[in-house]
């Protein structure tokens, strides 16, 4: 079945120090999502990538979807404490039902003051 | 606002109970999910239905069953508890035909003793 690989699964970072998570999946996606869970919280919706190389960019938040659409990233610039949280990406194998998505292991984020 | 609410955030069931978690969304979705956390794992898809009365099994649907008899409630049941199904359980729906951006309830912590 489809594989989604999200590394690294802890991340520990000083306050002001950038965070990147890696996703990868064993075959081609529609499209990659990532969602954000706060401690004690639920996932949240942070954005959808569809287009092969497409960039987008939130505040501090940087996603990247790879040429292949196997791949994406996420990059915080300069985190804060309110960026603690586990991350997760999520994609759907191209010919498969919406909204079946299947999860990366998530990572988690630390921030230090 | 999307609301997507679920029966218990905590509950403990002993080793062959049945158990029912609710789920409940109030945008008149027709996709409606159920996934389990657990640490390390992410995400996993355990049912998912389109419509009243459909469903469909996804990655991990051992020792569970679905009933879907009104759009808006979609019911995850343990027909036997195990203590291996202790988790956090997640319900989803998603906002629009053709949408893969999946809203997420406050997810109910089962433990099963």
């Amino acid at each position: 079945g489809q594989q989604v690989m999200q590394i690294p699964q802890y991340q520990h970072v000083q306050e002001g120090e950038d965070f990147t998570t890696y996703c990868n999946s064993s075959t081609t996606l529609s499209n990659i999502q990532w969602y954000k869970q706060r401690p004690g919280g639920h996932p949240v919706f942070l954005i959808q990538l569809v287009k092969s190389g497409e960039v987008k960019k939130q505040k501090r938040l940087t996603f990247q979807f790879g040429e292949a659409k196997k791949n994406s990233s996420l990059h915080i610039t300069a985190t804060q404490t309110t960026d603690v949280g586990t991350y997760f990406c999520a994609g759907r194998k191209i010919g498969t039902s919406y909204g079946k998505l299947t999860f990366g292991q998530g990572t988690i984020l630390t921030v230090h003051p | 606002d999307v609301k997507v609410t679920q029966s218990s955030r905590y509950l403990v069931k002993r080793t062959g109970e049945k158990v029912f978690l609710e789920c409940v969304q109030d945008m008149d979705h027709e996709n409606m999910f159920w996934y389990r956390q657990d640490p390390g794992l992410g995400l996993r898809l355990i049912y998912f239905s389109y419509d009243v009365k459909m469903k469909e099994k996804g990655d991990i649907p051992e020792g569970y069953s679905v009933s879907r008899e009104k759009k808006e409630r979609f019911s995850l049941i343990l027909e036997s508890a195990s203590t291996n199904q202790t988790s956090m359980y997640l319900c989803a729906s998603i906002g629009r035909q053709g949408a893969d951006t999946q809203y997420f309830g406050p997810g109910t912590r089962l433990t099963v003793l």
